[in-house]
């Protein structure tokens, strides 16, 4: 089974700055990872697949990274509904694995 | 408009059976796979199966194998996840979702809560 591990579980951080979320994968994952978004009580909503390609509907600030074994999730500045967790998924073998997640707090 | 409406949560206890049913619209049903997915209370997400397309292909959690079976109805646009042998930690709201490929989840349903008491 492929691990995915995302750093930091926690990031404090101020509306306009810029949020930078690691995944790392205990094995190559090729291009094969997604992130999703979650707010308290909603439904997670994909945000990046295949590493970089933004999903229908997801505002620019939002970019994706990396290829392998480690990615990097990017909101170049921050708005107040990006405050959420955020995960990472990888497809490049079963089984399906997401990250531990990583929530981004405000300061 | 897609939509992925999810349902047949409820409390049962450890040991006994579930279905859980999920019933999508706006799209070509039968040329995407679909899956579930699960949270438990405060946790992360749990990828738990996916059916392919045509039913033909199905995969399983190591977790789950065994006790869970997927199908799909696409005839009906339905997608059910027969659950047995239920485990106090199959406790989780158990998301329906919709994928791009087998890469990613692009459409989830609202949720569906199952809590296991022992």
């Amino acid at each position: 089974e492929i691990v995915l591990t995302q750093s930091p579980a926690t990031l404090s951080l101020s509306p306009g700055e810029r949020a930078t979320l690691s995944c790392r994968a205990s094995q190559s994952v090729s291009s094969y990872l997604a992130w999703y978004q979650q707010k308290p009580g909603q439904t997670p909503r994909l945000l990046i697949y295949d590493a970089s390609i933004r999903a229908t509907g997801i505002p620019a600030r939002f970019s994706g990274s990396g290829s392998g074994t480690d990615f990097t999730l990017t909101i170049s500045s921050l708005e107040p509904e990006d405050f959420a967790v955020y995960y990472c998924q990888q497809r490049n073998d079963w089984p399906l694995t997401f990250g531990g997640g990583t929530k981004v707090e405000i300061k | 408009e897609m939509q992925v409406v999810d349902s047949g949560g409820g409390l049962v206890q450890a040991g006994g059976s579930l279905r859980l049913s999920c019933a999508a619209s706006g799209f070509l049903f039968s040329s995407y796979a679909m899956s579930w997915v699960r949270q438990a209370p405060g946790k992360g997400l749990e990828w738990v199966s996916t059916v392919s397309g045509n039913g033909g292909g199905a995969f399983y959690a190591d977790s789950v194998k065994g006790r869970f079976t997927i199908s799909r109805d696409n005839s009906k646009n339905t997608v059910d996840l027969h659950i047995n042998s239920l485990r106090v930690d199959d406790t989780a709201v158990y998301y329906c979702a919709k994928m791009v490929g087998f890469r990613c989840f692009d459409d989830w349903g609202q949720g569906t809560l199952v809590t296991v008491s022992s």
